[in-house]
């Protein structure tokens, strides 16, 4: 069993739509995150939740919503996106909101925004 | 500041033939982790090692070898004997005793053609 999963691997949306990306972690950890990843550009981290409250927003903007109702499940709401956030966005978890065991990834859900 | 750079933005090999990924970092922590990650077509980041600010040793799994030099700030990878199926983009990290800061490198894509 693949230790983090993301629904849906692909996503095709209007700017005007509203929509959710999913992660769930069978690993059993304590912390989750969100990852953009652009062509071209370095990995960025979004969002970092530590035993579901939320410890770090990079200055994400609000159309990215994100939700951690329990340990297991990461949420990512979208809206009004724009086509440049069209992306891979990467869900990862590790054992606690530290770098020192390293993160463990999901295999990202591809977003296109037209 | 922390900072990854992985200054190869490509390297293209035959099969059978060795090749070396350069990753030096930037930290003023004396403690940090340093990984690498492989990233298929299919997207998902693969964990390959995990290596902390202590422990000089090089490491050989397989086909893959590390090499960590603190007095260069340098941790290079190797992959001998290259196979078709190493065919992806690795990324160089960085992590420190903070909430799950990783610094990732912008990562070297690596084609092996048979």
């Amino acid at each position: 069993e693949t230790g983090v999963t993301q629904t849906p691997r692909h996503l095709v949306m209007g700017m005007t739509n509203k929509k959710s990306l999913k992660c769930e972690q069978h690993l059993g950890h304590n912390a989750m995150y969100w990852y953009k990843q652009s062509a071209k550009k370095p990995l960025e981290l979004m969002f970092v939740y530590s035993l579901e409250e939320r410890v770090e927003n990079n200055s994400v903007p609000s159309r990215f919503s994100p939700e951690c109702p329990n340990s297991s499940h990461l949420f990512l709401h979208l809206h009004t996106l724009q086509p440049e956030d069209s992306a891979l966005y990467l869900c990862a978890s590790s054992q606690e909101a530290t770098s020192a065991r390293g993160q463990f990834f999901g295999p990202g859900t591809r977003l296109t925004v037209l | 500041a922390q900072k990854v750079t992985q200054a190869q933005t490509e390297i293209s090999v035959v099969e059978k033939e060795d090749v070396t990924l350069d990753c030096v970092y930037e930290t003023r922590d004396t403690t940090y982790y340093l990984f690498w990650y492989k990233q298929p077509p299919s997207g998902e980041l693969v964990f390959l090692i995990r290596r902390n600010s202590f422990d000089e040793q090089n490491e050989i799994s397989g086909r893959y070898s590390w090499n960590f030099q603190k007095s260069t700030s340098s941790f290079n990878f190797t992959i001998t004997a290259s196979q078709v199926v190493d065919s992806a983009v690795y990324f160089c990290a960085l992590g420190t005793d903070s909430w799950g800061k990783f610094q990732f490198g912008a990562g070297t894509q690596v084609v092996v053609t048979p």
